[in-house]
């Protein structure tokens, strides 16, 4: 069981480049989200998904689209890369709302 | 939307001493609070979590107890170690899966 996997590690954008973050998780989880972690700020909602082909806005939507087409996949796709963009990217998993959330160990994004 | 306050921000305490982190919320429809520790490099752990029909909740070392007419909520840790040191985030939610985080308090137990 490798839960929540996230690839890759690390990445450096210029900026208006695009690129997709990959989620997997292999526990069969319904409910899968990501999330942005800057300084100071916490973590804040992204997009979530709470079935396969069912997505919706967290708290910070613009810039980002997702998709879910299976149960375990979740990408995570920046269109036109902006600086503001640079974090540090996590994407999270459950089987129920209010359950316990398992994240993955984070993409570091950095947007030049 | 949610808005959930944490303090402190940093937190120094000596080993086998008590830590606590507070934080409140806005929500009074808010029914789920986690804490996560996430240590450095890696995501966040749930180390506990309570939910609104339940005012203490304690596992070893590790206790949250919540106050639901003051919107407020406490990590409370036990007999600190040097293995504690980390960042330590509260979330709440309501009934609909969006985490709303407190900014976080990063702990240092002092050996």
């Amino acid at each position: 069981n490798a839960g929540v996997t996230q690839t890759p590690k690390f990445q450096v954008l210029k900026t208006g480049q695009s690129m997709t973050l990959q989620c997997a998780q292999d526990m069969n989880h319904e409910y899968m989200s990501w999330y942005r972690q800057d300084p100071g700020m916490g973590l804040r909602l992204i997009h979530y998904s709470v079935g396969a082909g069912i997505t919706d806005q967290g708290e910070v939507p613009n810039g980002y689209n997702v998709s879910r087409s299976t149960t375990e996949d979740f990408p995570l796709r920046l269109l036109s890369a902006a600086p503001s963009q640079t974090s540090v990217y996590f994407c999270a998993s459950s089987y129920d709302t209010n359950q316990p959330q398992h994240f993955g160990d984070g993409t570091r994004l950095s947007i030049l | 939307g949610e808005n959930v306050e944490q303090h402190p921000s940093t937190l120094s305490v000596q080993e086998g001493d008590s830590a606590v982190i507070k934080c409140t919320y806005s929500d009074s429809a808010s029914n789920y609070f986690p804490w996560y520790k996430q240590e450095l490099g890696k995501g966040p752990q749930l180390i506990i979590d309570i939910r609104s029909n339940v005012g203490e909740k304690k596992d070893q070392r590790i206790a949250v107890t919540l106050n639901k007419t003051a919107k407020h909520f406490s990590l409370h840790i036990t007999e600190t170690q040097p293995e504690d040191s980390a960042v330590y985030f509260c979330a709440a939610s309501k009934y609909d899966y969006k985490l709303s985080f407190g900014a976080g308090t990063t702990v240092t137990v002092r050996a």
